[in-house]
């Protein structure tokens, strides 16, 4: 079981937003702003996306956004493309230098 | 460009070992701390081992402690994962991964398949 909480499945039309909860234990969420998201296409490398709860890799388009808000971290994708379909993952530190996942959120473009 | 990659998995009999690794290039692995992170069949992500940049600090998953242990070899831009006692549950892709700067891991490998199985 996930330290942290994700909701299994989320889909949207292309060009609509969508938003993807993860809502952890007092300790891992609201103590920490080094929530970091991950997409996720099966066979493929996994991809940071989001780090320090709301911030951008180079190169990550910005209808990627990340946002908090008490124990629960969000992100927002929005006008929703197609490649946009994938698993989404959240994280944050965990004790020590550990590290705590969401049990991801399979994004469907419909 | 930044490059991970895994090697060492298969299918391997309950209780036996297996030492996975993953060849860096693109960047000075000496200075970068390094993750092992698994994902189960079906499954999501989960966070199993990470070593310093130095080797000073490791730290393991309460699932694989004990039984996995991890280390680098900088002169060959190496890192690896010696697993032992392996279980059923440890069957999984893993993925080798950078850590990054800001308490994220910010490049990934595509990562290598170990099936425990009898």
């Amino acid at each position: 079981q996930s330290a942290l909480t994700q909701p299994a499945s989320v889909s949207g039309s292309p060009g609509q937003s969508i938003t993807i909860s993860c809502t952890g234990p007092v300790s891992d969420i609201i103590n920490y702003n080094y929530v970091s998201w991950y997409q996720h296409h099966p066979g493929k490398a996994p991809k940071l996306i989001i780090y320090e709860v709301n911030n951008r890799p180079s190169g990550v388009p910005n209808r990627f956004s990340g946002s908090k808000s008490g124990n629960t971290a969000s992100l927002t994708i929005s006008g929703l493309q197609a490649e946009d379909e994938a698993d989404y993952y959240c994280s944050s530190k965990g004790s020590s230098i550990t590290r705590v996942f969401g049990g991801g959120t399979k994004v469907t473009v419909l | 460009q930044l490059q991970l990659a895994e090697s060492g998995g298969g299918v391997v009999q309950p209780g036996r070992s297996l030492r996975l690794s993953c060849v860096a290039s693109g960047f000075i692995f000496s200075a970068s701390g390094m993750h092992w992170v698994r994902q189960a069949p079906g499954k999501g992500l989960e966070w199993v081992s990470f070593i310093s940049f130095d080797e000073s600090s490791k730290f393991y998953s309460d699932s694989v402690k004990g039984r996995f242990t991890i280390s680098r070899d900088s002169s060959k831009n190496t890192l690896y994962l010696e697993m032992t006692s392996l279980r059923a549950e440890d069957t999984a892709m893993y993925f080798c991964a950078r850590d990054g700067p800001h308490w994220d891991i910010d490049w990934w490998g595509q990562g290598t398949l170990v099936t425990v199985s009898s």
